[in-house]
C-alpha cells in the first residue's frame, strides 16, 4: 500500500537555525498539508498545498515558516529561524482530492530545537 | 469557525467489552467528520469518515461511527474491543461550506483508549 514518507525522522537544532522537513506525499495526490503536534498536546494545522501555491494557512504558519514543491515527488516545509517553541512532531499528509476526501499521513519528523 | 471537542482524555475498556469514544463539533454549514488513530510513534492514521448519507459509518477494524446532528456529535465505538485497540485517537471536523478543497481540518485534543486483557 502507497505511503507518505518523511525525512529526518528526528532532527536536532540549535535555536536561529533554519531546517528544512521534508515529505514524499503519495504518487497521485494532488493536496498537501502540513501539521504539527507539541508533545501531548493535540495535532494543529498549519498549512495546505494545491496546484503549487498555498491555499490555507494558519496562524501558525508565520513568515518563518515556507512550503515548497521542488520537483514532482518532494514536498518541504522550512523553518528559516528556529525557536525553542518550534519543537513539535511534524506530520506531512496528503490527499488524492481536496476535502472531504481522507488525508494519509506520513509517519512524522519530532523536531528539538535546543 | 469549526471547533471540535473530545470530552475524555483517557477511556478504560477491559477486552470484550463495547467502547465509546465521544466526540462534538461545531461548525457552520454541514460536517466532514473523520476518526484518526495513531499508535506510539506513529503518524495518525485514518479510520473513517462521515460526509453525507447514512448516519451510522463502518470502518477500518471493526470501528464505526454514529452522525447525529441534532446533539452534533460523532461517536466513535466498537462493540468488542481488543488489547491491539490502545492507541491515541483523533476526531477531526471540516466545513463543508468553506469553499477550499485544500483546506484544514481542526483535530480534537485526543482520547487516550486503554483496553486492558
Amino acid at each position: 500500500e502507497p505511503e507518505v514518507t518523511q525525512t529526518p525522522s528526528h532532527q536536532v537544532t540549535q535555536m536561529g537555525q533554519e531546517v528544512i522537513l521534508r515529505c514524499v506525499p503519495i504518487s497521485n495526490h494532488l493536496y498537501f498539508y502540513w501539521y504539527r503536534q507539541i508533545l501531548g498536546q493535540k495535532v494543529e494545522f498549519l498549512v495546505s498545498f494545491y496546484n503549487n501555491e498555498i491555499s490555507e494557512k494558519s496562524e501558525i504558519f508565520d513568515d518563518q515558516f515556507s512550503v515548497e514543491r521542488p520537483d514532482g515527488s518532494n514536498f518541504t516545509l522550512k523553518i528559516r529561524s528556529t525557536k525553542l517553541e518550534d519543537s513539535a512532531m511534524y506530520f506531512c499528509a496528503s490527499s488524492e482530492q481536496g476535502l472531504p476526501y481522507e488525508q494519509y499521513f506520513g509517519p512524522g519528523t519530532r523536531l528539538t530545537v535546543t | 469557525a469549526q471547533s471540535v471537542a473530545q470530552p475524555e482524555d483517557q477511556v478504560n475498556v477491559a477486552e470484550g467489552n463495547p467502547l465509546t469514544v465521544k466526540c462534538t463539533y461545531s461548525v457552520s454549514g454541514n460536517p466532514y467528520l473523520f476518526w484518526y488513530v495513531q499508535y506510539p510513534n506513529r503518524g495518525l492514521q485514518f479510520l473513517l469518515k462521515y460526509i453525507t448519507g447514512d448516519n451510522l459509518v463502518k470502518g477500518s477494524y471493526g470501528f464505526e461511527a454514529e452522525f447525529n446532528k441534532s446533539q452534533t456529535s460523532f461517536h466513535l465505538k466498537k462493540p468488542s474491543a481488543l488489547v491491539s485497540d490502545s492507541a491515541l485517537y483523533f476526531c477531526a471536523v471540516r466545513d463543508s461550506r468553506i469553499n477550499t478543497n485544500a483546506g484544514k481540518s481542526t483535530f480534537g485534543d485526543g482520547t487516550t483508549l486503554t483496553v486492558k486483557p
